[in-house]
């Protein structure tokens, strides 16, 4: 089955910096990527996600990349907020389920 | 917020019992997926159910259950409770490759 590894599993940044996490899977046949955001006592909330037809994806300050060959891929975070602290966590798609990487906690010092 | 619902937000039980989770989709959706996420870690799915019928598994035990109803709400059925059955009990609903989380059911068994 699928196995998805995430790095780092904490991340502490001051604000205004970038923030990179950086997960890799293993089964080629994934081709959905998500990224969820989970801040303390709530639901993993979606913020971006990716398909395997696209290398790389912006949403404003947030954006992924993914490299096939190597099966990785990237969240970045531009010009961090105190309200970006929270566990992120990347995800891939084989078929119906999600296989979930470890998670990162990132904080942002302000 | 998405428009996933779970009942109850919290819940109380000893070893051995049996406990019925429950989770109404988004409007729209015909699949619903249930992960189990334990303190510290990513979810890990259970199963996922599409139009009521049960369409993948993860490695969870037969003890594990779920039902999906016609208007595609669901339920997650756990007999014999362990200890390490504690956990947050997530449910996602989806209509295609994104799931959208509910604000789960956290379990604790004493």
């Amino acid at each position: 089955g699928e196995n998805v590894e995430q790095h780092p599993s904490t991340l502490s940044v001051q604000e205004g910096d970038s923030a990179v996490i950086k997960c890799t899977y293993s089964d080629s046949a994934s081709n959905y990527f998500p990224w969820y955001k989970q801040e303390l006592g709530k639901r993993p909330q979606l913020i971006i996600d990716i398909r395997s037809n696209v290398g790389e994806k912006k949403d404003q300050r947030i954006a992924v990349t993914l490299n096939k060959t190597a099966k990785h891929f990237s969240l970045h975070i531009t010009e961090t907020q105190p309200e970006d602290s929270a566990v992120y966590f990347c995800a891939a798609s084989e078929g119906n389920k999600l296989t979930f990487g470890g998670g990162t906690r990132v904080l942002v010092k302000p | 917020e998405t428009g996933v619902t779970q009942s109850p937000t919290h819940l109380i039980k000893t070893r051995g019992q049996q406990v019925t989770l429950r989770c109404s989709s988004q409007s729209g959706h015909n699949t619903v997926s249930w992960y189990q996420q334990a303190l510290g870690q990513g979810p890990q799915f259970i199963f996922q159910y599409y139009r009521e019928e049960e369409n993948g598994r993860g490695n969870f035990p037969p003890r594990f259950s779920g039902l999906q109803f016609p208007n595609y709400s669901s339920e997650l059925n756990v007999n014999a409770l362990e200890l390490d059955d504690s956990a947050l009990y997530l449910c996602a609903s989806s209509q295609g490759e994104t799931q959208y989380f509910g604000p789960g059911t956290r379990l604790l068994v004493l």
